[in-house]
């Protein structure tokens, strides 16, 4: 199952609203999750079953989508939400992984 | 606490072998499958191997299979990956995860594999 994010570069400034979509090419229910990565650091699971928080995310970030197209949207950009974001399918293995969106300072 | 701690990485020629270990503490090793993601220097997450809780079921990427063998041993808490015929394209930092019911939830801080003559 290939997973194809858009867009791969997104520049924001802070208190922005943002929105990242993972389009899988099947369908996959919900088996959907997104995580994200900063500099030097593993990856951080945010969002599980495509839009359930993982617990200590911070509310700004919500996950909506079902079967082929899915979003992950930021509310209001803070400082620390620049980093790179991938969604990845956990319907079937191999557990791909989308090829990532860089969210950037304006 | 959940820790994840990766060991073995380390630069290695082409067609050389390696052995990645993983330590996990703070909850129950043994109840938990694991699995490998890779990330090669500038690029994306790469999913690698999967071994079920009690090592019955394990998958390979075909990028690797046939060359990598995934392990684990519930008595010491720990996940390996047997990393044979290495190439170039096998460069990267390699992490160990924990895969719960809602997705891969815990990561080791990966240990770097560089492939070079």
């Amino acid at each position: 199952i290939q997973l194809t994010q858009s867009p791969s570069f997104l520049s924001a400034s802070v208190g922005d609203r943002v929105t990242i979509t993972c389009r899988a090419s099947q369908g996959i229910s919900s088996y959907l999750a997104w995580y994200q990565q900063k500099p030097g650091k593993a990856p951080k699971l945010l969002i599980y079953a495509a839009s359930t928080l993982q617990s200590g995310v911070p509310a700004r970030f919500s996950g909506s989508g079902s079967g082929t197209e899915f979003t992950l949207t930021i509310s209001s950009l803070q400082s620390e939400d620049f980093a790179t974001y991938y969604c990845q399918q956990l319907n079937s293995y191999p557990y791909s992984f989308g090829q990532g969106t860089k969210l950037e300072i304006k | 606490e959940v820790q994840l701690v990766e060991s073995g990485g380390g630069l290695v020629q082409p067609g050389g072998s390696l052995r990645l270990s993983c330590a996990a503490s703070g909850f129950t090793f043994s109840t938990y499958s694991m699995n490998w993601v890779r990330q090669a220097p500038g690029k994306g997450l790469e999913w690698v191997s999967y071994i079920s809780s009690g090592s019955s079921t394990i998958f390979y990427a075909d990028s690797v299979k046939g060359r990598f063998t995934i392990s684990r041993d519930n008595a010491k808490n720990s996940l390996y990956l047997q990393m044979n015929s290495l190439r170039a394209e096998d460069t990267a930092v390699y992490y160990c995860t924990r895969r719960s019911t809602e997705g891969f939830d815990y990561w080791g801080q990966g240990t770097l594999v560089t492939v070079s003559s």
